[in-house]
């Protein structure tokens, strides 16, 4: 399986910033994840980031609110624009296994707004 | 839409106390059933994936399987170290995107 890791691991900001999380792969994939994980709540898929292209959001999440980039193989970042205290939460990012719908994860960056 | 729902919320368990997690999921065409391991403070790890009913899987102390309508994931013996949450999540024929459970936390006392 992929190691994933990200940055930061945590982090507290003040309403109203933004933050850029990074995950950075050991393998070339062609798809990555970014989900979030608010508390007691399931994981929600954010959007799905390939190379090359836009990423594709989920319904209720749009680009100006969480922008990515992918601009290699090993490599994407989502930010988190102009943030509120209802966006502290678990972010993490996936990419995909050798088997279909397999997922691997990193180990997810918590985010705390005040 | 497709609904994966995992009981209960919350067990706890004495050492050598064997149990069952449960996960209900209604998906349109199964493609893979997948249960991860969350510790506090990380991100999943995968334990299993199954694709079939009837399918099995084991690793050390856990066991999972599967039916038409749901999954278990047994654990037998277990130690305080398998304290953790343990999430299911399900793929259907018409997304790539599995479905996630909110998860069972599990404490496994001394």
């Amino acid at each position: 399986s992929a190691v994933i890791s990200q940055k930061p691991s945590r982090d507290i900001c003040q309403r109203g910033t933004s933050l850029t999380i990074q995950c950075q792969v050991d393998s070339q994939v062609t798809m990555m994840f970014w989900y979030r994980q608010q508390p007691g709540q399931s994981l929600t898929l954010i959007a799905t980031a390939n190379q090359g292209s836009e990423a594709t959001y989920e319904s209720g999440f749009v680009i100006d609110k969480f922008p990515i980039s992918r601009p290699n193989l090993t490599f994407s970042t989502l930010t988190v624009s102009n943030m509120s205290p209802e966006d502290s939460s678990i972010y993490l990012c996936s990419v995909e296994g050798e088997l279909y719908n397999e997922q691997f994860f990193g180990p997810g960056t918590r985010l705390t707004v005040l | 839409e497709d609904q994966v729902t995992q009981s209960p919320e919350a067990l706890r368990l004495q050492e050598g106390e064997s149990s069952s997690l449960n996960c209900s999921y209604t998906v349109s065409g199964l493609r893979g059933l997948f249960w991860y391991r969350q510790d506090p403070g990380k991100g999943p790890e995968f334990l299993f994936t199954l694709y079939s009913a009837g399918e099995e899987k084991e690793k050390e102390r856990l066991k999972a399987t599967l039916t038409k309508k749901e999954s278990f994931l047994h654990i037998t013996a277990p130690k305080p170290e398998d304290s953790a949450t343990y999430l299911c999540a399900a793929a259907s024929g018409g997304s790539y995107i599995p479905t996630f459970g909110r998860g069972t936390s599990l404490i496994v006392h001394p």
